[in-house]
This record gives C-alpha cells, sequence and structure tokens, in this order.
C-alpha cells in the first residue's frame, strides 16, 4: 500500500491559487518530487526537493514542506494545469521510492 | 537531447513472456539510476523497481518482487522489464524514469520515457 496520502480531487477558479498535499512520514526525511500528467501522456518533473523547478516549468509551481506534509501551489491557476499531480519520495525505511495517490486538478 | 526512449505497444496472451525496452541518449547512462512505473488503467503511478546500470545493482518495490525481472546493457544504453509469464492483471503502461539526485535528500524522476502500453488478454 502507498506510504504517501493526496487527496482525490481538488479544484480551483481559473486564476486563483490551489494547495495540493502529500502527507507521510517518510517526508521528515526526504523532500517529495511532485509530477504533473495530462490524460494519454508521461507524467512531468514540475518540483523537486526544497521548492526547484526543472527549466520550463512556469514559476507559478512552488513546493514547501513542513512536518509530515509536503505541498504543491499552483498560483494563478490556468486551463492547462487541469492534470493529475502525483508526490514521490523515498519510503520510510530508505531503501525504495514511493507515489502518492495522486490527485486530480480541476480548473474551472 | 536527454531522453528514454521505450519500445512499442504489444498485445500478449496469459502465460506468454515478454521483454520491454528502455533506450537512453544524451547522458551518461552507466551514471544515473533507471526506474520502471507501472500504470494500470485508470489507476495512479506505481514504482516498480530500479537499476543502476554501471553495476546493475537492482531494488525491487516488494510489491513486484518475483513478478518481474529489472536488468540492463550498459553496452547499448538500454533497460530492460521482463515477464516470464503474462497475467491479465499485468495490463497496464509501463514507464521507464531516470533518477536524479543533485542534493542530500533530494532526487527526481527527471526524464521519462514515452511508456510502453503492454496488453494482456485471452
Amino acid at each position: 500500500s502507498s506510504e504517501l496520502t493526496q487527496d482525490p480531487a481538488v479544484s480551483v477558479a481559473l486564476g486563483q491559487t490551489v494547495r495540493i498535499t502529500c502527507q507521510g512520514d517518510s517526508l521528515r526525511s526526504y523532500y517529495a518530487s511532485w509530477y504533473q500528467q495530462k490524460p494519454g501522456q508521461a507524467p512531468v518533473l514540475v518540483i523537486y526537493g526544497n521548492n526547484n523547478r526543472p527549466s520550463g516549468i512556469p514559476d507559478r509551481f512552488s513546493g514547501s514542506t513542513s512536518g509530515n506534509t509536503a505541498s504543491l501551489s499552483i498560483t494563478g491557476a490556468q486551463a492547462e494545469d487541469e492534470a493529475d499531480y502525483y508526490c514521490n519520495s523515498r519510503d520510510s525505511g530508505g531503501h525504495h521510492y514511493v507515489f502518492g495517490t495522486g490527485t486530480k486538478v480541476t480548473v474551472l | 537531447e536527454v531522453q528514454l526512449v521505450q519500445s512499442g505497444a504489444e498485445v500478449k496472451k496469459p502465460g506468454e513472456s515478454l521483454k520491454i525496452t528502455c533506450k537512453g541518449s544524451g547522458y551518461s547512462f552507466t551514471s544515473y539510476w533507471i526506474a520502471w512505473v507501472r500504470q494500470m488503467p485508470g489507476k495512479g503511478l506505481e514504482w516498480m523497481g530500479i537499476i543502476y546500470p554501471g553495476d546493475s545493482d537492482t531494488r525491487d518495490s516488494p510489491s513486484f518482487q518475483g513478478q518481474v525481472t529489472i536488468s540492463a546493457d550498459k553496452s547499448i544504453s538500454t533497460a530492460y522489464l521482463q515477464w516470464s509469464s503474462l497475467k491479465a492483471s499485468d495490463t497496464a503502461m509501463y514507464y521507464c524514469a531516470r533518477i536524479w539526485v543533485p542534493a542530500a535528500m533530494t532526487f527526481a524522476f527527471d526524464i521519462w520515457g514515452q511508456g510502453t502500453m503492454v496488453t494482456v488478454s485471452s
């Protein structure tokens, strides 16, 4: 079973801010990375480490961590941000990786 | 350009064997771990295991241990995911991804293959 828990779905009005959370004990030791997946496409890395964005990812995406919870925020959500989002980290033992359960973001 | 290119879609019958591929280019293939990730239809991402092509060290997810074999041939920059006897429940999209570790406590699956759809049906 997954050791990283996410809310199944969230919605956000166009131009507003949405925060997606990921909870798990391993997040006290390892940063989460975050992936965006649109239908029919491979996942794309959007945030890694201590709030780092890969080249080409808009700065409306940001990440943070507090205790056992990692968060991905989209500030000024756009229609093209509608997608599934997954967090990813090591497991509690540190030997394996684990994905969160995924959050479907709908932009209204 | 750094990329991972996977082999094409497969349609197999239960009990058949299969090996799918993931070929890296544009970077030092032997210097990064490669992960395999399963996505069943309409479901989330599941980490299956990883391999370090430099020495073929592998780590399997307990959920997939004994169900699949992960291997690599560094001479041709290719990682493999193999089944000896497929089941209908193996029907899924399979992705490979490069693992990048830029700092302590920090990692990312930064480059993904396009995915290989495996369909197992009688």
